[in-house]
């Protein structure tokens, strides 16, 4: 059974401060991995579809690298704003999606 | 196309009840995934299309939930004979032909079984 874990489970952080979250995942058979923000009562929406070993992707003050080797992922939010506040989603695709429990982000003002 | 959308949004049904949910995925998407997700849990796969043939069935998915997605085009998810264990979020998402490239979800169905 394939297992994907997200630290930590919950985080509360002041607003300006930076943060960063971990998903880990099997590191044979990998094809993709994607990062979603889901924000309450709205839509999961994607950030990140990373492929590659290596790889480096960023969106604004959100930014997020891949480790395909070791089976990690990690996100970083610089200078998190109230508007951050969600759960951050990773997903593991390799025959099909296989999500993370969520890393749940509150941003305090 | 605004997005994938599905109805209802919220349903409460008694115990032992048929639900039914529907997805409207965007138009030029011919994948199709069904999830469940319950509190403190990631969303679990339930079932995959491709077109209009269910590729992929989860074994979540036991003898009482069906889907369907009879033209490749919106798709249904049934639930027969709820149970109070069945209440969760129901995501649908869609993604495009081919490549690597996100998923698209609903807002989702939130089932309540009372």
């Amino acid at each position: 059974i394939l297992n994907v874990e997200q630290s930590p489970q919950s985080l509360h952080v002041q607003e300006g401060d930076s943060t960063n979250f971990t998903c880990s995942f099997p590191s044979s058979n990998f094809y993709a991995l994607h990062w979603y923000r889901w924000e309450t009562a709205k839509s999961p929406e994607a950030l990140f579809v990373m492929t590659l070993n290596g790889d480096e992707k960023k969106k604004g003050r959100i930014s997020a690298t891949l480790n395909t080797k070791e089976g990690y992922s990690y996100l970083y939010i610089k200078g998190s704003q109230p508007e951050d506040s969600a759960t951050y989603l990773c997903a593991f695709y390799g025959q099909n999606f296989v999500f993370g429990p969520g890393t749940r982000l509150s941003v305090l003002p | 196309d605004t997005g994938v959308s599905q109805d209802p949004r919220h349903k409460i049904t008694k115990r032992g009840q048929n639900v039914t949910f529907r997805c409207d995925p965007i138009s030029e998407h011919n994948r199709l995934y069904w999830y469940r997700q319950t509190l403190g849990q990631g969303p679990e796969f339930l079932t995959y299309f491709q077109n209009e043939a269910q590729l992929e069935k989860s074994r979540l998915l036991s003898d009482r939930f069906s889907a369907e997605r009879p033209k490749g085009s919106f798709s249904t998810l049934e639930i027969q004979r709820t149970e109070q264990g069945d209440s969760a979020m129901y995501l649908c998402a869609s993604r495009p032909r081919t490549g690597r490239t996100e998923a698209f979800f609903g807002q989702g169905t939130r089932l309540t079984v009372v």
